[in-house]
C-alpha cells in the first residue's frame, strides 16, 4: 500500500542508548517531516525536509539528528535518549513544500526507561 | 504562524451536523487554514483548507468568516467514526514552513 512507513512501531530504550527512527515514503514526495507527541498533547514539530539535500530545525529539535538519505526516506536519530524523549514519533510526507495534504505514518512508540 | 484557539472538547449526537469552530484573530494574508483530525493514536489525516473562500470536499465544509477571523469545520451527519481530535492550523503556503498543530478539539459522537 502507497504511503508513510515508520520502523519499528515500538521500541524501549535505556537513558543513554541510542538509536534512529526510519520513514519511508513512496509517493514521490518532495517534503518530509519528524513530529512527536506527548500523552494528551498536540504533535511537536522536531525537524523538517522541505526537499532532498536540506534538513531544518522545527519547534523541539534539540536531542535529535535527521539525515534525508534520498528522497524516498528521511531517518530520525536520538544519540542519547533520555526520559523525557518518551513519545509517540510520526513522520509524514508532502508532495511539496506548499502542498496542503500531508500524509503520515502510524507512529513509533518510544518509551525511554 | 497565526495562532488558532480551539475548544478543547466538543460533543455532537450521531446523525447531526458537527460544528467545529477555530479562531485566528491574527491570521496574516498569506496563511491559509488547514484542518486535519487525529482518531485514537492514529497518524493525523488531513480534512480540508482554504484562504479566503468557503471550500467542501467529500468530507467536510469550511467556513470562513470575511475578515479571516474565524473559521468553523462542518461534519455535515457525524457519525461514531467521528470521533477524534480536530486540528485547526493557519499557515503560510511558502517556502521553509511546516505545518504547527496545536492541542486540537476533541470531538465524541454519541449514539
Amino acid at each position: 500500500n502507497a504511503g508513510v512507513t515508520q520502523t519499528p512501531k515500538f521500541q524501549v530504550l535505556k537513558t543513554g542508548q541510542s538509536m534512529t527512527l526510519q520513514c519511508a515514503q513512496d509517493m514521490n514526495h518532495n517534503s518530509m517531516y519528524w513530529y512527536r507527541q506527548d500523552p494528551g498533547m498536540g504533535l511537536r514539530l522536531i525537524y523538517y525536509s522541505a526537499s532532498e539535500g536540506t534538513t531544518d530545525k522545527g519547534e523541539v529539535p534539540n536531542g535529535y539528528n535527521v539525515s534525508r538519505l534520498n528522497k524516498r526516506e528521511f531517518s530520525l536519530r536520538l544519540e542519547s535518549a533520555a526520559p523525557s524523549q518518551t513519545s509517540v514519533y510520526f513522520c509524514a510526507s508532502s508532495e511539496r513544500w506548499d502542498a496542503y495534504g500531508y500524509t503520515f505514518g502510524s507512529g513509533t512508540r518510544l518509551t525511554v526507561v | 504562524d497565526a495562532k488558532t484557539t480551539q475548544p478543547p472538547s466538543m460533543d455532537c449526537a450521531e446523525g447531526r451536523a458537527a460544528n467545529l469552530p477555530c479562531n485566528h484573530s491574527t491570521i496574516s494574508g498569506n496563511e491559509y487554514v488547514y484542518w486535519y483530525r487525529q482518531i485514537h493514536s492514529q497518524g493525523p489525516q488531513y480534512i480540508i483548507h482554504g484562504l479566503k473562500n468557503n471550500e467542501t470536499n467529500e468530507m467536510a465544509s469550511l467556513i470562513i468568516t470575511e475578515d479571516r477571523k474565524s473559521s468553523t469545520l462542518i461534519l455535515p451527519h457525524a457519525t461514531l467514526r467521528d470521533t477524534a481530535v480536530y486540528y485547526c492550523i493557519a499557515s503560510p503556503n511558502q517556502a521553509g514552513t511546516a505545518l504547527i498543530f496545536g492541542k486540537g478539539t476533541t470531538l465524541s459522537v454519541s449514539s
